[in-house]
This record gives structure tokens, C-alpha cells and sequence, in this order.
């Protein structure tokens, strides 16, 4: 599986757009990009997945780029219920056993 | 309500102890893991199933052992309890394959272990 860089840390601030990026840049063609978060505690939660165009679920969107290198989650309205610990996850499609590796991940604060 | 569940949420051992945690999901799901996370750390994965009667291990299966004799069932167990496998274990399930219906992996609420 791909492996990905995301900043260790960021803030946001309540009621405006957070915007998560991460870098996947050995991605290959039959490798998904996932979205989970954990909020304290908590066991992850997942957010969204793609593989090359843009998703958008009630919970955030997923923008690719087109040369599929990096990506960038997006929360449209951050809440102080978002504050978490973000995690994109690369892994090929029928991995064995559905497994996800999970890195170190980009811990979100959400201030007022 | 449908979802994945841990049992117990707590446990304290001592060394050498052997104990099972449970895991139960009621969304007939296909695939089951279990993953520790360490203080600070993300998750890593000790055993997955792909299906009942098939298993196999993943990043950190060392002192564990696991089976898979239903669907819905999937426990974990410690064989001679360490210091080291003082952990959050976080169980999960997954449907199928990433496609239409697909809603990732549901995790359980985790297992706080201490091992004395």
C-alpha cells in the first residue's frame, strides 16, 4: 500500500471550512484513498473514500488531484464535535483481507 | 442498535494471565480485524478474517491468537498476558469491497487493557 503524509497537527476555526490535506504520491492506478477520523476515545470512524473523482457524502467532500498525488478532505462547516484525529489511508483495491494501515494522522482542534 | 461490539471495556491482568475479548457484529459483515493502539500512536493490526473459518495475521500478531467460527463472531485471545500488551484493542467489521453500499469498516468502542 501507498504510503501518506499528513501534517501532525492543525486548528480551525468553528463554523468555517477545514480543509485536510494529505500526500499519496507513489499512489498507484488500483489504490482507494480513505478518510477516518477518531475522535478521543472513540474507535476510528470512517468519513469518505475515492479512487479518482471528487466524493461528497453528508459528512465531508474529497477532492483528488488528477495525477491522484494528493488529496484533500474537506469539512465545509467545522463544529467543536470534529475535533479529532484525521487519518488518510491508501490501500489497493482487494487488499488482502481488507485491511487498513493506519499512520500517524493529522490531529484537528476545532476552536470556538 | 446494529453496530460492533466489545466486551469487556475494561480489564486489568497480571502477567501470565490468559483472558479472551469479545467481539460481536450483527450486520452479517464479511471481514473482521482487531487492532491495538498504544498510547499516541495510531492503530496496528494483530488478526483479520475474511470470512468465517479463515484468519490470518496482520502487523503485530505476536502473543494472540484469534478464530472465526461464525460471521458474527470474531474473539481475540491473549495467551500469556505481557506489560507490553497494556493497549486500546479496537475490533472492526467491513462489508465488501469499496462500490456502491460501501460505508468503510465500523469499529467497536475498544478494550482498555492493563497488564500488571
Amino acid at each position: 500500500d501507498a504510503k501518506t503524509t499528513q501534517p501532525p497537527s492543525m486548528d480551525c476555526a468553528e463554523g468555517r471550512a477545514a480543509n485536510l490535506p494529505c500526500n499519496h504520491s507513489t499512489i498507484s492506478g488500483n489504490e482507494y484513498v480513505y478518510w477516518y477520523r477518531q475522535i478521543h476515545s472513540q474507535g476510528p470512524q470512517y468519513i469518505i473514500h475515492g479512487l479518482k473523482n471528487n466524493e461528497t457524502n453528508e459528512m465531508a467532500s474529497l477532492i483528488i488531484t488528477e495525477d491522484r498525488k494528493s488529496s484533500t478532505l474537506i469539512l465545509p462547516h467545522a463544529t467543536l464535535r470534529d475535533t479529532a484525529v484525521y487519518y488518510c489511508i491508501v490501500r489497493v483495491i482487494k487488499a488482502a483481507g481488507n485491511k487498513l494501515t493506519f499512520g500517524g494522522g493529522t490531529r484537528v482542534l476545532v476552536k470556538p | 442498535n446494529a453496530g460492533v461490539t466489545q466486551t469487556p471495556k475494561f480489564q486489568v491482568l497480571k502477567t501470565g494471565q490468559s483472558m479472551t475479548l469479545q467481539c460481536a457484529q450483527d450486520m452479517n459483515h464479511e471481514y473482521m480485524s482487531w487492532y491495538r493502539q498504544d498510547p499516541g500512536m495510531g492503530l496496528r493490526l494483530i488478526h483479520y478474517s475474511v470470512g468465517a473459518g479463515i484468519t490470518d495475521q496482520g502487523e503485530v500478531p505476536n502473543g494472540y491468537n484469534v478464530s472465526r467460527s461464525t460471521t458474527e463472531d470474531f474473539p481475540l485471545r491473549l495467551l500469556s498476558a505481557a506489560p507490553s500488551q497494556t493497549s486500546v484493542y479496537f475490533c472492526a467489521s467491513s462489508s465488501h469491497e469499496p462500490g456502491q453500499g460501501y460505508y468503510g469498516y465500523t469499529f467497536g468502542s475498544g478494550t482498555r487493557l492493563t497488564v500488571v
